[in-house]
């Protein structure tokens, strides 16, 4: 069965880094896209960024965009999110998910638990 | 940004009863949509994807319609397991926004 078990979350002073990890098990990873979706406390979904399968193309929200970094080592089956000069607005339960079986699905068929990011001094 | 806008905010309906969520784009985004159920403390669960497609092992009492700017959720016989929020989701041009979401209670 589809697994993805995200890592990495915790509480970080505005402007440091922070990265997250999210390891799949139970589908062929290097055929996924892979993305990063987030979650204010008590807030709506907001998509955050995503790498295509074979790692040649990456997409961001302009709200991340120039601070956070997306990556996969497909030897490893896992995607990370480096997420750099972090800011409170940033504080999330941080989703790692799959897109859909082709390029551009963009629809999130599995979800991980997520991992809760906390960003204060 | 292609922005995404649901009602209502919120439901309350009875068991049995048909049910119907709206979202609109704020452009064209063809078929492009997708729905999600999220319960508390859990992450969302796709139901609907491509604007009409079930996805699998989703109860056929959910379905979904629309093409263009204007998609409809419909839940035709509504559980008790249906409570939660429903967010919609366009994923067009290297993009992907959510609605905002729909809380639908159980009376």
């Amino acid at each position: 069965q589809v697994q993805l078990v995200e890592s990495g979350g915790g509480v970080v002073q505005p402007g440091r880094s922070l990265r997250l990890s999210c390891a799949a098990s139970g589908f062929t990873f290097n055929t996924y896209g892979m993305h990063w979706v987030r979650q204010a406390p008590g807030k709506g979904l907001e998509w955050v960024a995503v790498m295509w399968h074979d790692g040649t193309n990456e997409y961001y929200a302009d709200s991340v965009k120039g601070r956070f970094t997306i990556s996969r080592d497909n030897s490893k089956n896992t995607v990370y999110l480096q997420m750099n000069s972090l800011r409170a607005e940033d504080t999330a339960v941080y989703y790692c998910a799959r897109g859909g079986a082709w390029l551009l699905d963009w629809y999130f068929d599995y979800w991980g638990q997520g991992t809760l990011v906390s960003v204060s001094s | 940004d292609i922005q995404m806008t649901q009602s209502p905010s919120t439901l309350s309906a009875s068991v049995g009863d048909r049910v119907t969520i709206t979202c609109r784009a704020s452009q064209s985004i063809s078929s492009w949509l997708a729905w999600y159920q999220q319960k508390p403390g859990k992450g969302p669960k796709l139901l609907i994807y491509k604007a009409s497609t079930l996805e699998s092992g989703v109860p056929s009492r959910f379905s979904g319609s629309g093409s263009g700017t204007e998609f409809i959720l419909t839940i035709s016989s509504l559980q008790p397991d249906d409570f939660g929020i429903y967010y919609c989701q366009q994923y067009n041009s290297h993009s992907a926004t959510f609605g905002h979401g729909t809380k639908v209670e159980i009376k």
